[in-house]
């Protein structure tokens, strides 16, 4: 079985701070990928990252970075310097190899204040 | 760059009709995956294919049918509706021999009355 789990369900920042979501995840098989989306108010589900489980290097794409952590079964996301246009939905996700679904974890609702 | 296409973007049905969902995948792409978003919630995985076969199932009703079409277009088609079926419905693609991500269409917003 597979499960994801984002306790944070909602988030709200001033805008120009940082914030971490968090991502703990669980399963059995030793190759998987995690991956991170955003929904906008819009709707659309947006596809942000991925990392393979044999990979635990940290990720920085401009504001935006990633911490893989097996040890910890995290895969937490961290915007710098947050902008009005970060607010949105922000779901991590699993997929096991060999398996074609995605599971998601519940999401975490962030909202950047201006 | 071309993005997963899905019609229509909107659909009011009444209880007990059916309704049929259209996704077109990025070009080149070979794998379709449906997913079901209820209100508030995470989406939630229901079926996918992988060149025209049934590749994965997940927790899709039995009312609701998919399949997967030589041109790789798919359809999602649901019978027998109930007010329990009003949900965003996604599709996503991927490349099978690539990177594994999915990348998703905008959704079909589903209302039944």
């Amino acid at each position: 079985a597979q499960k994801v789990t984002q306790a944070q369900t909602e988030i709200s920042v001033v805008e120009k701070e940082d914030v971490t979501l968090d991502c703990v995840y669980e399963t059995r098989d030793t190759t998987y990928y995690l991956f991170w989306y955003k929904q906008p108010p819009s709707g659309e589900l947006v596809f942000l990252i991925r990392r393979n489980s044999f990979d635990e290097q940290n990720e920085i794409s401009g504001r935006y970075s990633w911490n893989f952590q097996k040890s910890t079964s995290s895969f937490n996301f961290t915007i710098t310097a947050s902008q009005v246009v970060d607010s949105a939905v922000y779901f991590c996700a699993l997929r096991n190899f060999g398996n074609e679904k995605l599971t998601f974890g519940t999401g975490t609702r962030l909202t950047i204040i201006p | 760059a071309a993005g997963v296409i899905q019609s229509p973007r909107h659909l009011i049905k009444e209880k007990r009709e059916t309704a049929t969902l259209k996704c077109y995948p990025i070009p080149r792409h070979d794998t379709v995956y449906w997913y079901q978003q209820g209100p508030g919630q995470d989406p939630q995985f229901l079926i996918s294919f992988y060149e025209k076969m049934q590749s994965d199932k997940g927790s899709i009703p039995d009312r609701f049918s998919a399949q997967q079409f030589s041109d790789y277009h798919s359809e999602l088609n649901m019978s027998s509706l109930e007010l329990g079926d009003s949900a965003l419905y996604f599709c996503a693609s991927s490349l099978r021999a690539g990177s594994y991500e999915q990348y998703f269409g905008p959704g079909t917003r589903l209302t039944v009355t």
